[in-house]
């Protein structure tokens, strides 16, 4: 199973964009990257994934890297409520999914 | 519609009891998994079904953790004979047909059990 590199935190403004970066570098050709994120005491709840297109719903978007070695999640305009730790997964068999220790995203006012 | 529904969602126990922890997955999602999450720790698989097939267990940690998933709906996770390491979040998932690598899991939040 592929592994992920994430920055351990990363801030941001209120009302910015939040752009957290996802190293997968051993990605193979048929491994989704999916992100969930997880706000203190709740369950994780999933935001978006792709496999090599660019993606977009109504939570972020998702750009990934023609070589697909790298992703980066884009909160378009980030609140104080999107204050989580981010999880950048790439999935394993049985679809089970493998978590790393994530980027703690801390939103400002 | 309801999503993951765990229960209960706080549990103490004493060192050696037996513990059930239950899990009613999103209707008419086939698959489901159990990870647990201990304190300042990543979540860590630990077992998943998928509809009749034999569940894949690769990831429980001892022989005292079993599951159990009846009529492919309801899951139950027993711990038995618990220790304080044994403390943790417990999360289930689950995800719908045909699961596949392209089926994101949506998680309930948890049951939190502290062994005394």
């Amino acid at each position: 199973d592929a592994k992920t590199t994430q920055p351990t935190s990363m801030d941001c403004a209120e009302g910015r964009a939040a752009n957290l970066p996802c190293n997968h570098s051993t990605i193979s050709g048929n491994e989704y990257v999916y992100w969930y994120r997880q706000i203190h005491s709740q369950g994780p709840q999933y935001i978006i994934h792709g496999l090599k297109n660019n993606e977009t719903n109504e939570m972020a978007s998702l750009i990934i890297t023609e070589d697909r070695k790298s992703s980066t999640l884009i909160l378009p305009h980030a609140t104080l409520r999107d204050t989580a730790v981010y999880y950048c997964i790439v999935i394993g068999g049985y679809n089970k999914l493998i978590f790393g220790a994530g980027t703690r995203l801390a939103v400002h006012p | 519609g309801a999503g993951v529904s765990q229960s209960p969602s706080n549990k103490v126990t004493e060192k050696g009891k037996d513990v059930e922890l239950r899990c009613d997955p999103i209707s008419g999602h086939t698959a489901l998994y159990w990870y647990r999450q201990s304190l300042g720790q990543g979540l860590e698989f630990l077992i998943y079904f998928q509809g009749n097939s034999a569940p894949d267990k690769s990831g429980l940690p001892s022989d005292r953790f079993s599951a159990e998933r009846t009529g492919g709906s309801v899951s139950t996770l027993t711990i038995q004979r618990t220790q304080q390491e044994d403390s943790a979040v417990y999360l289930c998932a689950s995800s719908p047909f045909p699961t596949g690598r392209n089926q994101p899991q949506h998680f309930g939040d948890g049951t939190r059990l502290s062994i005394l």
